[in-house]
């Protein structure tokens, strides 16, 4: 079985400072690991995606996240925050025997002028 | 590629009423799911389809809910009655596996449904 968790509901952060948003998972099987951005009134788009090979990923808009098997992990970063990241951010993970996907509960990011 | 696309964008209905909110997943997609998001509980994964059989509803909350899939290219969610709580936004999203699962879904614009 598989699980998220995300820690912080709510992130706030100045434009141009380092956006962390945390994501930690667990499974029982390796796993495939995802960021989803939501805007506001809007589906989930998918930002990036960590199957295999390479543990830092590259996104959409600047972001990347970096998968560590060790700490369960699978952080969303990026270097300067801009006005139009203010979205809703999920995790999710899932099993690579053709399990559904579990998502994390979101982080709400806002980027303060 | 049009995306998955959902109608209607917004259903302002009365209690009691049936409400028929409709999907069309990417072409060539063989998974479909039905999700709904509320503040309280997130995403919520309802029921999902694989070549258009129903896979697993056990995410469906009553007996009031109810979706078919008659074809690769359609799905619908119906409620009936509808209830206030059943208001939230209902998304759909398709995916592909062709036997790996490392395929995203792709998720459509949502329906807002809110029951009055």
């Amino acid at each position: 079985a598989q699980s998220v968790t995300q820690l912080g509901s709510h992130v706030s952060v100045s434009e141009g400072a380092l956006v962390l948003l945390r994501c930690n998972y667990s499974s029982s099987v390796p796993p495939y690991l995802f960021w989803y951005v939501q805007y506001p009134n809007q589906g989930l788009q998918l930002l990036l995606k960590y199957t295999t090979g390479a543990t830092l990923v590259k996104g959409i808009n600047g972001f990347e996240a970096e998968f560590k098997k060790s700490e369960t992990s699978f952080h969303l970063t990026k270097p300067s925050a801009h006005m139009s990241d203010a979205a809703e951010y999920f995790c999710a993970v899932r099993g690579n025997y053709g399990q559904n996907f579990v998502f994390g509960p979101g982080t709400r990011l806002s980027v303060l002028p | 590629d049009a995306g998955v696309i959902q109608s209607p964008r917004h259903e302002v209905t009365e209690m009691g009423q049936e409400v028929t909110l409709r999907c069309k997943p990417i072409s060539g997609h063989d998974y479909l799911f039905w999700y709904r998001q509320t503040m309280m509980r997130g995403l919520e994964l309802l029921i999902y389809f694989n070549n258009n059989v129903p896979i697993d509803d056990s995410g469906m909350p009553e007996d009031r809910f109810s979706a078919k899939m008659p074809n690769a290219s359609f799905s619908t969610l119906k409620i009936q009655p509808s209830e206030p709580r059943d208001s939230a936004v209902y998304f759909c999203a398709s995916s592909m596996t062709g036997g790996r699962s490392n395929y995203g879904y792709t998720f459509g614009s949502g329906t807002r449904l809110t029951v009055v």
